[in-house]
């Protein structure tokens, strides 16, 4: 089983759609979450941390389920910049250890 | 903002030949990190530093991978003899020392090994 799964679309979606994705990760003693957005042959920029009490930031947010395992992030409001590939990402032993990536959620906002 | 800074954007090489990847963390960061990216593929941890020593590596991290860090302010990734399979984005990345793990990356070298 793969240490973070995420579907990897694409999701296609109209300008102004909410739009949910869904990570599953397999080592329930991963200590952090995070959301990282990565456009096109670019690195991975940190969108957003998740912590258990859901957290959201303007149209972003962001929700983790430690019994399941499992992280979102839901989009409002999408719009054309948004579109880029949104990587899941768990960090396994606190504050200097190695990020786990999953092979991320790609994201096509159309007009 | 503070940024990480990696020189070269891009490198090209023949295979064997040795390559040095550089990258200026964030100024008050104090752990280091080296990831890799081949094309469609996701990023793969290859190497984290702490106060002058390695902290963890990964099985890619073999006996042709080196780090330093030369002086105060650059961190160096060094591949001995490279192969065609070495092909990809490197991004280096740094931490801070409170938080929680967040780290934050460099643009990246692509290396492309012919």
């Amino acid at each position: 089983r793969k240490e973070v799964e995420q579907d990897p679309g694409p999701f296609n979606v109209p300008e102004g759609a909410t739009v949910a994705f869904n990570c599953t990760y397999s080592n329930s003693a991963s200590q952090s979450f995070f959301w990282y957005r990565q456009d096109c042959r670019k690195e991975p920029k940190l969108l957003m941390s998740v912590y258990s009490s859901g957290n959201e930031d303007g149209r972003f947010t962001a929700q983790l389920n430690r019994a399941s395992q499992y992280i979102s992030l839901l989009i409002r409001d999408s719009k054309l910049s948004d579109s880029a590939t949104y990587l899941c990402v768990v960090n396994r032993a606190g504050t200097a250890s190695k990020l786990t990536f999953g092979t991320g959620t790609r994201l096509q906002v159309t007009l | 903002e503070p940024e990480v800074t990696q020189t070269p954007s891009h490198q090209v090489t023949q295979m064997g030949q040795e390559v040095i990847l550089r990258c200026v963390p964030i100024s008050n960061h104090l752990y280091f990190y080296w990831y890799r990216q081949i094309l469609g593929q996701k990023v793969e941890f290859l190497v984290s530093f702490y106060n002058n020593e390695i902290s963890e590596k990964s099985e890619i991290f073999d006996d042709q991978f080196s780090v330093e860090r030369p002086d105060g302010s650059n961190f160096t990734l060094k591949i001995r003899s490279t192969k065609l399979e070495d092909s990809a984005m490197y991004f280096c990345a740094s931490t801070p020392t409170s938080g929680a793990g967040e780290q934050y990356f460099g643009p990246g070298t692509r290396l492309t090994v012919t």
